[in-house]
């Protein structure tokens, strides 16, 4: 079984829907936690940063942050054609655990006019 | 600022051979770190250097190394590939080691195909 588990769709919505993407875990030593976004041939650009449990919110994006679910969440608001791409949640322990980021296998938006 | 450097950007290499890979970090930035991409396992780490040094490695085989240079610049090399070495490497580069996420910057990678 993976650390982090994701739906990796694909997933088409309407412009202006409201997009969920969500992803599980099962390493507890997790604090930090990531959402990058991968345009097709590109590298991933990082989106939104939580530290712990808790909400962030930033222009259209929010990420929830449920550690005791082990369940993390990007929601996407007034969904735009140019948030068409693969969107990775990324996590990684801290200090400890230097730079590494263990990422989920992606989820696929395709969001249609 | 100019972002993190990876060459080449593409290339084909015959099963058996070896491959070495190039990537400049951001400037200033003494973390460099390495994962391959491919469709079926997503995004694995492969290892990281910080001032030089290894300081974390994953579960790939030792076909897959790495080095640091003084100038932050890392370079990483497969030897005797397989057709399952196709796939994205990508170059990720941070500030400091250990920090949390919103420091680390990924490149646009480099394409290998084995064939």
């Amino acid at each position: 079984q993976k650390e982090v588990e994701q739906d990796p769709g694909p997933l088409s919505v309407p412009e202006g829907a409201i997009v969920s993407l969500n992803c599980t875990y099962s390493n507890s030593a997790f604090q930090y936690f990531m959402w990058y976004r991968q345009y097709s041939r590109k590298g991933p650009e990082l989106l939104m940063y939580t530290y712990s449990s808790g909400n962030k919110e930033d222009g259209r994006f929010t990420a929830q942050v449920d550690k005791s679910s082990k369940y993390i969440s990007l929601f996407i608001r007034d969904s735009q054609p140019s948030d068409s791409a693969t969107y990775l949640c990324a996590m990684s322990v801290g200090a400890g655990g230097g730079n590494k980021l263990t990422f989920g296998t992606g989820t696929q938006l395709k969001v249609e006019l | 600022k100019a972002g993190v450097t990876q060459t080449p950007r593409y290339l084909i290499k015959t099963r058996g051979q070896q491959v070495t890979l190039s990537c400049s970090p951001i400037s200033g930035h003494r973390s460099v770190s390495w994962y391959q991409q491919t469709p079926g396992q997503g995004l694995q780490f492969l290892f990281e250097y910080f001032s030089e040094t290894q300081r974390n490695k994953g579960n790939f085989p030792g076909r897959f190394s790495g080095r640091q240079f003084s100038n932050s610049r890392s370079e990483m090399n497969v030897s005797t590939l397989e057709l399952g070495d196709s796939a994205l490497y990508l170059c990720a580069s941070s500030a400091v080691q250990g920090v949390n996420g919103n420091t680390i910057y990924f490149g646009e990678g480099s394409w290998l195909t084995v064939v």
